[in-house]
C-alpha cells in the first residue's frame, strides 16, 4: 500500500517570501502521479499543481513549482512571492491508475499561514 | 470553480436517521469518487464509480452506499448515523480513461458538511 508522509504539520511565511513544504511517499510502482491540492478556510479542494513520474522535469504553476526526485521519493512544492490568499492548507497526493482503477492516498496536511 | 456540484452544502440532522448526498461530474468525466473529511483530518476514500459500475472501494462503513445514475450524477447515502459521521464530505471526479493519463486527475466539488446531532 501506498504511504504519503507530509512531515510538517504547520509553517509561516512571510508575504513576499518564497517557501518549501515537504512531501515524501513509499511505493513499489513505477508509474504514478503526484498533486499537490490546496484546501483555504472555505474548505474547497484546490488542484494546485500535477506531477507525472514519467516525466522528468518538474512541474511549475505561475509561481508553485516542485521539486520531484523519483529515486528518493521526494514531491516538494515551492511557492515564490507568497501571497496572502496561499494561506491555507496544502495536501499532497499520489494516485496510481490501473486499468481505470484508481486510488489516490492523501498525506496528512500541512497548514501554511503567510503572515503580511 | 472546478466544475464538479454537490448538493446540500449543508445538512443538520440526528442521529439514527439516514441522509442522501448528492453529485454531478465535470462534462466529459465519467468517473466519481467520495471522500469524507472530519475535522482537521486529512481525506479518507470511500468509494468510486465509473460509468455506473462501482470500481474501487476505500474505507466506507457498511452503513454507507452509494450509486451512479445513467446521467453520471451519484449519490451517496449514509444511514443509521452517528455522531462520528459528522464531517465534511467531497466528491470528485475525473475522466478515468482506461489507459491512465493526466486526465485522470480529481477534480473537486466544494463538499456537503454534514452535522449529526
Amino acid at each position: 500500500a501506498q504511504t504519503v508522509t507530509q512531515s510538517q504539520p504547520e509553517m509561516s511565511v512571510q508575504e513576499a517570501e518564497t517557501v518549501t513544504l515537504s512531501c515524501t511517499y513509499d511505493t513499489s510502482e513505477n508509474n504514478y502521479y503526484l498533486f499537490w491540492y490546496k484546501q483555504p478556510p472555505s474548505r474547497q479542494m484546490i488542484l494546485v499543481i500535477r506531477q507525472e513520474a514519467y516525466k522528468q522535469q518538474n512541474a511549475t504553476e505561475n509561481r508553485f513549482s516542485v521539486n520531484f526526485q523519483k529515486a528518493a521519493k521526494s514531491f516538494s512544492l515551492k511557492i515564490s512571492d507568497s501571497q496572502l490568499g496561499d494561506t491555507a492548507m496544502y495536501f499532497c497526493a499520489f494516485m496510481k491508475n490501473s486499468g481505470g482503477y484508481q486510488k489516490v492516498t492523501f498525506g496528512t496536511g500541512t497548514k501554511l499561514q503567510v503572515i503580511p | 470553480d472546478s466544475g464538479v456540484t454537490q448538493t446540500p452544502k449543508h445538512l443538520i440532522t440526528a442521529t439514527g436517521q439516514r441522509v442522501t448526498l448528492r453529485c454531478s461530474p465535470r462534462s466529459g468525466d465519467l468517473s466519481v469518487y467520495w471522500y469524507q473529511q472530519s475535522l482537521d483530518q486529512g481525506l479518507q476514500f470511500l468509494i468510486q464509480y465509473y460509468n455506473g459500475e462501482e470500481r474501487a472501494k476505500g474505507n466506507i462503513l457498511e452503513r454507507f452506499s452509494a450509486q451512479q445514475f445513467p446521467d453520471l450524477h451519484s449519490e451517496l447515502n449514509l444511514s443509521s448515523l452517528e455522531l462520528g459521521d459528522s464531517a465534511l464530505y467531497f466528491c470528485a471526479s475525473s475522466v478515468a480513461s482506461d489507459s491512465g493519463g493526466p486526465s485522470d486527475t480529481q477534480y473537486f466539488g466544494p463538499g456537503t458538511r454534514l452535522t449529526v446531532l
